[in-house]
């Protein structure tokens, strides 16, 4: 069955320092794969997505993700962060026909704290 | 602004009874969804619906119904059968014609409260 795992539950970082976010999927063929962020008591919006080529995207506030097959993983990053950056971020994967999105998993989620 | 609007935002409920949550999209998209969220697990899929009239179950169905009687409304009735209400309901959208997008548009989320 298809499954998307976050190990980190929770994450504290400086504000200009770097994120990693991991993210790990199950799924039998070429997933499609988004990170999405949530800030507190609102909805979520996109932040990046992977359907095919390249295995590194750019996403907007800029964030990347990185696709590795070999490890089944699809890491946020960011190479300086922000105080607004704040927020708890969702990885998730495509699981419908054609790996489409009308079945999207979401993982547990990873609440990011910025430390002044 | 093209948009999902939903309400209420929060909602006080007494156990037994029933509610419903509004969800109105004025983008054109062909796909609703409405997404439980609770602590620590995501964001679970309730029901969908893929074209006006129709909709099928999601993850976790028991205990909510929905209709789809026009395209731009999707409303949610967590029923007394709910055993665990208590929740951050979340609607969402997108351009089924665009499934390479992959985007889905969400709403600001309604918060159900049980007494």
């Amino acid at each position: 069955a298809q499954s998307v795992t976050q190990p980190d539950i929770h994450i504290t970082v400086s504000e200009g320092a770097s994120l990693e976010l991991r993210c790990n999927y199950s799924y039998g063929a070429t997933p499609y794969l988004f990170w999405y962020v949530q800030s507190p008591g609102q909805g979520l919006q996109l932040l990046l997505k992977y359907f095919s080529g390249d295995t590194l995207v750019q996403g907007i506030k800029g964030f990347e993700a990185e696709f590795k097959r070999s490890q089944s993983s699809f890491n946020l990053r960011k190479p300086s962060v922000h105080w607004s950056d704040a927020a708890e971020y969702f990885c998730a994967v495509g699981a419908g026909y054609g790996g489409a999105t009308n079945k999207l998993i979401f993982g547990t989620g990873t609440l990011l704290a910025v430390q002044p | 602004d093209g948009g999902i609007t939903q309400s209420p935002k929060y909602l006080f409920r007494k156990e037994g009874q029933n509610v419903t949550l509004s969800c109105e999209q004025n983008l054109n998209h062909d796909a609703m969804y409405w997404y439980r969220q609770d602590p620590g697990q995501g964001l679970r899929l309730i029901y969908y619906s893929q074209i006006v009239n129709d909709f099928q179950k999601g993850d976790i169905a028991e205990g909510y119904s929905v209709s789809r009687e026009k395209k731009e409304s999707f409303p949610l009735t967590v029923t007394s059968a709910q055993k665990n209400p208590t929740a951050f309901y979340l609607c969402a959208s997108i351009n089924q014609r665009r499934r390479d997008t992959g985007e889905l548009f969400f709403g600001e989320g309604s918060r159900l409260t049980v007494l």
